[in-house]
């Protein structure tokens, strides 16, 4: 099984700063079919972004996913107030598995 | 606008069974494979079971092999999880998902969830 490894757990910033947010897995990931999802507090994940750097249909552009083989980024590029959420990378080439995810939180 | 409504959860004790059902609309269904997403209470994300778009291809993660099985009924439009044998541990909010046209693929569109809980 690909373990996904989030770091930070928690990430502290202002509206308007620049988000990075890592995924490590355990081992390579399989034609970088890694993916980001966005959850808010009592709302169902939303996919921001697969194939490692493809944004989902309606997702702005200032989210972007980079990275291949172990290691992966997701950068959002200026926080706006409706993007302070939990992230989780995801891969799917090897069976499924999700990491444990990053809160971005207000500073 | 794709749409999937989970329905089925409740409180049950250790030991008994549940079916969880889940109605699609909006996309083709039986162009996808469709999936079982777990999540306890506080914690994170943890893929179940997924479906191909013609039963063909089904796959548990390990805590479930032997107690869930995984089915649809592409006529009807619905993906179902017969969870057997629950346990306290499967205590979780359920959400079905849509894939891709592939196995390996994302999940494009959830529902919002159906809740299971396990207790005596």
């Amino acid at each position: 099984e690909i373990v996904l490894t989030q770091s930070p757990g928690t990430l502290s910033l202002s509206p308007g700063e620049r988000a990075t947010l890592s995924c490590r897995a355990s081992q390579s990931v399989t034609s970088s079919y890694l993916a980001w999802y966005q959850q808010k507090p009592g709302q169902a994940p939303r996919l921001l972004i697969y194939g490692a750097s493809s944004r989902a249909t309606g997702i702005p552009d200032r989210f972007s996913g980079s990275g291949s083989g172990t290691d992966f980024t997701l950068t959002i590029s200026r926080l706006e107030p409706e993007d302070f959420a939990v992230y989780y990378c995801q891969q799917y080439g090897t069976s499924l598995t999700f990491g444990g995810g990053t809160k971005v939180e207000i500073k | 606008e794709v749409q999937l409504v989970e329905s089925g959860g409740g409180l049950v004790q250790p030991g008994r069974s549940l079916r969880l059902s889940c109605a699609a609309s909006g996309f083709t269904f039986d162009d996808y494979a469709m999936h079982w997403v777990r999540q306890a209470p506080g914690k994170g994300l943890e893929w179940v079971s997924g479906i191909s778009w013609n039963s063909g291809r089904i796959g548990y993660v390990d805590s479930v092999k032997g107690r869930f099985i995984i089915s649809r009924d592409n006529a009807k439009n619905s993906l179902y999880l017969q969870m057997n044998s629950l346990r306290a541990e499967d205590t979780a909010l359920y959400y079905c998902a849509k894939g891709g046209y592939n196995w390996n693929d994302a999940f494009f569109g959830w529902g919002q969830g159906s809740l299971v809980t396990v207790s005596s």
